[in-house]
């Protein structure tokens, strides 16, 4: 079956770190998207990874072990606008439809 | 540079009404996508379209229908609401070239069914 976890929620505090996990367990894998949702927004494109290995932009990293069916969202220097949900995605198929399959979400909140 | 682009907004509809939600996008994307999301159940795929005049079910189709004459516009329709359709709706769209490229949503339908 398809299963993505993530943690509901998370605080943190302001210029700190924090890492946002993601672990699934699908029929197959083609690529694992991050999305920022901020309340009452349409989701936003944060990073992709379909390779092992570290991805960075800017204050926001991803990782992922395709072995481990396990990726995290790195942000640094937290600042208070970084309050938001962040989606895991996996891609299960190649482009034949681009299809999505989310997790429920983290609602990461940062506090002064 | 408007994007994937909902209409309406918000809406209340009684019990057995019926309406279409629109999206319309101007990015020339292949493919488009309508998504409900709930408090703890994340976004769930209701149908899809890989291009016009083509729709396939997703996860969660029963209650809704979908058309797609026109590239740029995917219209979900509701043919009699019930409380339980109340939710957010999102359309989503990305082009067909996949590899790193993400789906695209518009601002999102707050619908109530009373």
């Amino acid at each position: 079956g398809q299963n993505i976890d993530q943690p509901t929620e998370m605080t943190a505090t302001e210029g700190a770190i924090v890492q946002i996990n993601c672990t699934y367990q699908t029929s197959g894998f083609n690529g694992l998207f991050w999305y920022q949702q901020h309340a009452g927004e349409a989701p936003t494109f944060l990073s992709y990874n379909v390779l092992d290995g570290l991805e960075e932009k800017g204050r926001f990293s991803s990782f992922l072990s395709r072995s481990k069916g396990y990726s995290y969202l790195l942000l640094k220097e937290l600042q208070m606008k970084d309050s938001a949900s962040y989606l895991c995605a996996v891609r299960e198929e190649g482009g034949a439809t681009n299809k999505l399959i989310f997790g429920t979400g983290t609602l990461l909140a940062v506090q002064p | 540079n408007a994007g994937v682009t909902q209409t309406p907004k918000f809406r209340v509809l009684k019990t057995g009404q019926s309406m279409t939600l629109l999206c319309a996008q101007d990015m020339n994307h292949e493919y488009m996508y309508w998504y409900r999301q709930d408090p703890g159940m994340g976004l769930r795929l209701i149908h899809y379209s890989v291009g016009e005049g083509t729709t396939a079910k997703g996860e969660v189709p029963d209650g809704y229908n979908v058309s797609r004459l026109k590239k740029q516009n995917f219209l979900l329709g509701l043919e009699s609401a019930a409380p339980s359709q109340t939710s957010v709706y999102f359309c989503a769209s990305s082009t067909a070239q996949v590899g790193n490229q993400p789906q695209h949503f518009g601002d999102g339908t707050r619908l109530s069914i009373l």
